[in-house]
């Protein structure tokens, strides 16, 4: 059983569009942290939410962390080339360990 | 060096063989976490270690998998009697902290073949 759910799987958008990917979970988590891993490589963490509501800007990504801390999204404003890649959500558990979501693939086009 | 490490970064062997997969964590990390990832999924959760124990591994599949860190820095993976099915990335990564919330660093982990 998959805890995190994330949307869309894939997403392919010309360059300059904004975008939105979701994390969704019927779980309650201390923290939520937003990875990014491209091909060969592994996830390279982008942000950590711990409290619900909670926005985070990092340059051109807005992170958001729901209110009941269940869920999360990712908001791309003006998406260029570099953007792309595998962009994964993981939750965090007792203990340190962490559950990962399949991710978002996504492809920005020049 | 700055980064976690993983060697071999590509490793193929035939059904039924043994492999040992190596990460040397960030110099310092007291935390050592072993994922799996497949084709098209998100890593899966294998073992914790918190210095030379193994804190969580309720992740592990089966007794074929087995972990190891002796001296609370380098970690072997080890697996047994392969199968076809245990074709995927196993990822390393380490954190300095020893609890949720941590920053994980991953290392690019070793892409395993099994014929």
């Amino acid at each position: 059983t998959q805890l995190l759910e994330q949307s869309p799987q894939f997403l392919s958008i010309q360059e300059g569009e904004n975008l939105t990917v979701y994390c969704n979970s019927s779980s309650v988590f201390s923290s939520l942290q937003w990875y990014r891993q491209e091909p060969g490589e592994g996830p390279v963490l982008l942000v950590t939410v711990v409290t619900g509501g909670e926005v985070k800007k990092l340059k051109r990504l807005t992170f958001q962390f729901g209110d009941a801390r269940k869920d999360s999204s990712l908001h791309i404003t003006a998406a260029q080339p570099g953007d792309t890649g595998l962009y994964l959500c993981a939750g965090g558990l007792p203990g340190g360990k962490s559950t990962f979501g399949d991710g978002t693939t996504l492809t920005v086009k020049p | 060096g700055a980064g976690v490490s993983q060697t071999p970064s590509n490793k193929v062997t035939e059904k039924g063989k043994y492999v040992e997969l190596r990460c040397d964590p960030i110099s310092g990390h007291t935390a050592l976490y072993w994922y799996r990832q497949s084709l098209g999924q998100g890593p899966e959760f294998l073992i914790y270690f918190q210095g030379t124990g193994a804190a969580d591994d309720s992740g592990l599949p089966n007794d074929r998998f087995f972990a190891v860190r002796p001296e609370g820095s380098v970690s072997t993976l080890k697996i047994q009697r392969t199968e076809r099915g245990d074709s995927a990335v196993y990822l390393c990564a380490s954190s300095g902290g020893s609890g949720a919330g941590d920053t994980q660093y991953f290392g690019p982990g070793t892409r395993l073949t099994v014929l």
